[in-house]
């Protein structure tokens, strides 16, 4: 049973276009939503993460967008580059005292030049 | 460097042949996971440590065991591999619940 769908499975971009890759959620209570990126041969590392008392969040070309009342919430990378090629995988948590993330099956992106 | 140090980084066994996977952080951190991670799965929780002696079952326990005797330490332990549990597997840290998680380099385990 996956709790956190995301979409696409795989996303194509030319350099200097938007990437957009959502999620979907079912739990109510889940109150951390964390991005991770992960390059081949590595661990995932956290990108941006969002609670949901906000709808949006920025950090630079990468942006968390959050809709609390569809329980969805998206990535959108602005500007992509080669450099952004890698998998992205969304997750999602609930402050219970422990640190159980539940991850979407993830996205591979490749920006072309 | 703040890091999380899996070892091996690659193994292959064959079936039955007990084997643990050792991972290491030294961020003094509360809280550790260990994760394997599937294509189209994405990654699953397999166990989980909020304190030394503190451990409890993610999503997908059968099969592997963990302890926790010290802070840094948090070895995962497959007793009788089988070729299901063929996969990457991750080892993670966090200072406390709701925060970054910070993974190791994984280790991909293969089980003939």
């Amino acid at each position: 049973q996956q709790q956190v769908k995301q979409s696409p499975q795989s996303l194509i971009v030319q350099k200097g276009g938007i990437s957009i890759i959502n999620c979907a959620y079912e739990n109510t209570a889940f109150d951390y939503f964390p991005w991770y990126q992960q390059f081949p041969g590595k661990g995932p590392a956290l990108l941006i993460a969002i609670r949901p008392d906000v709808s949006e969040k920025k950090e630079g070309r990468f942006t968390i967008s959050f809709n609390k009342s569809a329980k969805q919430f998206s990535l959108h990378i602005m500007d992509s580059q080669p450099g952004d090629s890698a998998t992205y995988f969304c997750a999602a948590s609930i402050n219970r005292g422990y640190n159980k993330l539940i991850f979407g099956a993830g996205t591979r992106l490749a920006v072309h030049p | 460097e703040a890091q999380v140090t899996q070892n091996p980084r690659y193994l292959i066994t064959v079936t039955g042949k007990k084997l643990t996977v050792t991972c290491s952080q030294n961020m003094n951190h509360e809280y550790m996971s260990w994760y394997r991670q599937d294509p189209g799965l994405g990654l699953r929780q397999i166990y989980y440590s909020m304190n030394v002696e503190v451990t409890d079952k993610g999503d997908v326990p059968e099969g592997y065991k963990v302890s926790r005797k010290e802070k840094r330490n948090f070895p995962l332990i497959l007793e009788s591999p089988s070729p299901n549990q063929t996969s990457l597997y991750f080892c993670a840290s966090s200072y406390r619940a709701n925060t970054e998680a910070f993974f190791g380099q994984g280790t991909r385990l293969t089980v003939v």
